[in-house]
């Protein structure tokens, strides 16, 4: 059974860089599939914001791109997500999940998420 | 970029009655659309991918139709439990991943 967790601080500052891990049981992340990051402001809807491969390629939002940073530890079995220059428009639950197509598909298995809250 | 709209924003139907929820893509996706379920706190579930093919331990009671631009995501006998938010996702022209705003069914 995949399993996903993601962890990192609760709270970030404005202008500061959220990070935040999400951590893979179940399955080892060398042996394939894309890893994403997505995220839900607060009674709002579902938003994508990038993902990456065991070797490190990676695809990000658009609208996204020039803030974000997604890497991985396979020694680990986790990846993880930075998000820089950050403002209240970006507090949100925060989701990892795998991907299942290549590169693009859809989202199988999901973390439980969690909130992170932009404020000073 | 591809934009995905649901509708309605808000359904509302009785236990045991049929719910038929659509989504559009501002241009043709294939039948590369998936839909989720999600519950008030909690993480989303992959219900169908590839338009109609149901995900894993996913009741028959839900399906998925459509190609091209217009898809609708059918639950035959609405459960209680089936009462949620639904969310359609294009993965057809990448990046990026599109999501719908997403279809409330609510009890009636």
């Amino acid at each position: 059974q995949v399993q996903l967790q993601e962890s990192g601080p609760g709270l970030v500052k404005p202008s500061e860089t959220l990070s935040l891990t999400c951590a893979v049981s179940g399955y080892s992340i060398s042996s394939g599939y894309y890893w994403g990051w997505i995220r839900q402001p607060p009674g709002k809807g579902l938003e994508w914001i990038g993902s990456i491969y065991h070797s490190g390629s990676t695809y990000y939002n658009p609208s996204l791109k020039s803030r974000v940073t997604i890497s991985v530890d396979t020694s680990k079995n986790q990846f993880s997500l930075k998000l820089s220059s950050v403002t209240a428009a970006d507090t949100a639950v925060y989701y990892c999940a795998r991907l299942d197509g290549d590169p693009g598909g859809y989202f199988d298995y999901w973390g439980q998420g969690t909130l992170v809250t932009v404020s000073s | 970029e591809i934009v995905m709209t649901q509708s309605p924003a808000t359904l509302s139907v009785s236990p045991g009655e049929r719910a038929t929820l659509s989504c559009r893509a501002s241009q043709s996706v294939s039948s590369n659309l998936a839909w989720y379920q999600q519950k008030p706190g909690q993480a989303p579930r992959l219900l169908i991918y590839g338009a109609s093919t149901r995900a894993t331990g996913i009741p028959a009671r839900f399906s998925g139709s459509g190609s091209g631009t217009e898809f609708t995501l059918t639950i035959s006998s609405l459960q209680s439990e089936d009462f949620a938010v639904y969310y359609c996702q294009q993965y057809n022209n990448w990046p990026p991943a599109a999501f719908g705003g997403g279809t409330k069914v609510e009890i009636k």
